[in-house]
């Protein structure tokens, strides 16, 4: 069965600093990985897609994410943390198709960026 | 484009009562609705699929007597959780799925997320 594994529930930065967030993947085919941010009481909003056409993708706000195959890897990356970063991260994959596919979150990161 | 929405955004309810919470399609016809459940600091997890015409697909453990689904229309999917029960109080959320590759742009598979209902049982 597919499974995303995020390291660290919560992680601090100092604004301006580098954003890192880690998500490992367990696939036995290519996987779509996806990372979501969530603000308080709010639903969810994409930031990024792997769907095969690159390994490194380019998303909103300036994040993006780099698929390792070698490290089964999916890690978020921003060079520089801004305040408006606060709010938690979801990587997860997708199994199947269409309108029987079945989207497996992680257990979430929380990133505080400090002044 | 791709917009979901969800009402109530919040709803407070007795112990045994029944809450119905729609999830709507606003700008798109979404073949498919998926219902999430939140529990406080934890991830999401995936209740019930349902496509429309068909009836929902629960996940195990789901209990679907309990947590019925109707995909109404192309554009409505409600939830309702029948006699609600505190350990019912969590953040529903709901996603939809376009049914047509390159319909208005979307891609076939993408999931949009609604904001979200904060369901608390007294």
């Amino acid at each position: 069965a597919q499974s995303v594994t995020q390291l660290g529930s919560h992680v601090s930065v100092s604004e301006g600093a580098l954003v890192l967030l880690r998500c490992n993947y367990s696939s036995s085919v290519p996987p779509y990985l996806f990372w979501y941010v969530q603000y308080p009481n709010q639903g969810l909003q994409l930031l990024l897609k792997y769907t095969s056409a690159a390994t490194l993708v380019k998303g909103i706000n300036g994040f993006e994410a780099e698929f390792k195959k070698s490290e089964t890897s999916f890690h978020l990356t921003k060079p520089s943390a801004h305040m408006s970063d606060a709010a938690e991260y979801f990587c997860a994959v997708r199994v199947g198709s269409g309108g029987y596919q079945k989207v497996t979150f992680g257990t979430g990161t929380k990133l505080q960026v400090i002044p | 484009g791709a917009v979901v929405s969800q009402h109530p955004s919040w709803v407070i309810c007795k112990s045994g009562t029944s809450v119905k919470i729609e999830c709507r399609s606003l700008d798109f016809q979404a073949t498919t609705m998926f219902w999430y459940r939140q529990f406080p600091k934890q991830s999401l997890m995936l209740m019930a699929t349902s496509n429309e015409g068909s009836k929902a697909t629960y996940e195990q453990g789901v209990e679907k007597d309990k947590f019925l689904i109707n995909h109404a229309s192309l554009t409505l999917s409600t939830l309702t959780v029948t006699s609600a029960h505190p350990e019912d109080s969590s953040f529903y959320i709901c996603s939809a799925r376009g049914g047509q590759p390159g319909l208005a742009g979307l891609s076939y598979n993408e999931q949009f997320f609604g904001p979200g209902t904060r369901l608390t049982v007294l």
